[in-house]
């Protein structure tokens, strides 16, 4: 069936910047999505990209697409402490019914 | 804004009983989605509805059951909670256009004892 693949833990110093990858077996998603989870809280939609693009930039968010690999990554730029969350890497399932999420990293922040 | 609301934020209830948790949405979205978030699993999928009375299990159904009498709400049944749902349960909506981003509410933790 169709997977998801993230690592679970990323940890950067303020400041620097931060990439979380992410690989998928299923390459029928019209969009990929990044979402983020603060603690105690529901997702959130970071971010999302066309499957016909090979990036975007959206402030200090870079989403990379390679579709060939099925590799999807999250780059933020300039690390604050306020980034400390879970991301989810996500895609649309076969039937384009659903989206199937990856674990989630959870990226911790050191100042 | 979309809202979407969960009826409790924390829940504490015993084996064998029966448990309802509620989702609403004032967005008028026609695809609500129930999953369970545990550590080292992500999200997984329970059930999921695409309109009023439909439903489709997703990839965890068991021990579980959902009712959506109306567009704006989808309950989440657990006939006899057992200790391994103990979880934390995520509603979440989406619409039929465009990316199928999903709005979630902002959770129920469930101890089961």
């Amino acid at each position: 069936g169709e997977d998801v693949e993230q690592s679970l833990f990323l940890s950067v110093r303020e400041g620097d910047s931060s990439v979380i990858n992410c690989t998928y077996t299923d390459s029928s998603s019209t969009y990929l999505y990044w979402y983020k989870q603060e603690p105690g809280a529901g997702l959130q939609l970071l971010t999302y990209i066309f499957s016909n693009m090979d990036m975007k930039q959206d402030q200090r968010l870079t989403v990379l697409l390679n579709k060939k690999d099925k590799h999807l990554s999250l780059r933020i730029a300039d690390t604050q402490t306020g980034d400390s969350a879970i991301y989810f890497c996500a895609v649309s399932n076969q039937a384009g019914t659903a989206l199937i999420f990856g674990k989630g990293t959870t990226l911790s922040v050191s100042s | 804004d979309v809202k979407v609301t969960q009826s409790s934020r924390y829940l504490v209830k015993r084996t064998g009983e029966k448990v309802f948790l509620e989702c609403v949405q004032d967005m008028d979205h026609e695809n609500m989605f129930w999953y369970r978030q545990d550590p080292g699993l992500g999200l997984r999928l329970i059930y999921f509805s695409y309109d009023v009375k439909m439903k489709e299990k997703g990839d965890i159904p068991e021990g579980y059951s959902v009712s959506r009498e109306k567009k704006e709400r989808f309950s989440l049944i657990l006939e006899s909670a057992s200790t391994n749902q103990t979880s934390m349960y995520l509603c979440a909506i989406s619409t039929l256009a465009g990316p199928d981003e999903q709005f979630f509410g902002p959770g129920t933790r469930l101890t089961v004892l």
